[in-house]
């Protein structure tokens, strides 16, 4: 069984600042994990994915992600937050093949509010 | 091309009303998804078609009707459609050869209101 749970529902920062989101997971496998954005009335866009190669992930816009198998976590960083960041982020999990299709997990969401 | 489309990004229908949403892939994915997201929420998967073939159907009432004519579009037919399913309508592919390694690219989503 798969479950992923996001610790902040909304997370403020000043612009320039750094920016870090927590997620952590539960499988019973070795997962996939990603993390998507979506700005408001927009679909979801990948920012980045961990497949069991490098633990550090580097994503678009700058964001990074670190797999740590040990303490179960995927949190999403990024040394300097920009205005655009301000949106809702997903951390997701897939960790079973269905044959031919995926099925992820969704954590319930953190929203990024920047300050200038 | 990484383009999932959806059409269209509005509808406003009433309860005795049919319409159709329309979702298109030309990345040659075989495995394709629809999600419902309501405001606040992560979305939450309602039918999956892998190779055309209807793979999950979580339980949703038969006033949504999936179809998948081929692998580049995936339609969900809407028939008398209460108030509570008002929300934005994901529609997402993936390669669907990868399993749960695989990626899922999103559409921009269409926004229902139904009155």
């Amino acid at each position: 069984a798969q479950s992923v749970t996001q610790l902040d529902s909304h997370v403020s920062v000043s612009e320039g600042t750094p920016v870090l989101l927590r997620c952590n997971y539960s499988s019973s496998y070795s997962p996939s994990l990603f993390w998507y954005v979506q700005h408001p009335n927009k679909g979801l866009q990948l920012l980045l994915k961990y497949t069991s190669a490098a633990t550090l992930v580097k994503g678009i816009n700058g964001f990074e992600a670190e797999f740590k198998k040990s303490e179960t976590s995927f949190h999403l960083t990024k040394p300097s937050a920009h205005m655009s960041d301000a949106a809702e982020y997903f951390c997701v999990v897939s960790d079973s093949n269905s044959g031919g299709y995926q099925k992820v997990t969704f954590g319930i969401g953190t929203k990024l509010q920047v300050i200038p | 091309d990484t383009e999932v489309t959806q059409t269209p990004k509005h509808l406003v229908m009433g309860m005795t009303n049919k319409k159709s949403l329309k979702c298109e892939q030309h990345m040659g994915h075989r495995a394709m998804y629809w999600y419902k997201q309501k405001a606040k929420k992560p979305p939450e998967l309602m039918f999956v078609y892998s190779y055309e073939k209807l793979s999950i159907n979580e339980s949703v009432p038969s006033r949504f009707s999936p179809e998948c004519p081929n692998s580049s579009l995936l339609n969900l037919h809407l028939h008398a459609l209460q108030p509570e399913d008002s929300a934005l309508y994901l529609c997402a592919s993936s390669l669907g050869l990868a399993g749960f390694t695989d990626t899922q690219y999103f559409g921009p989503g269409t926004r229902l209101t139904v009155l």
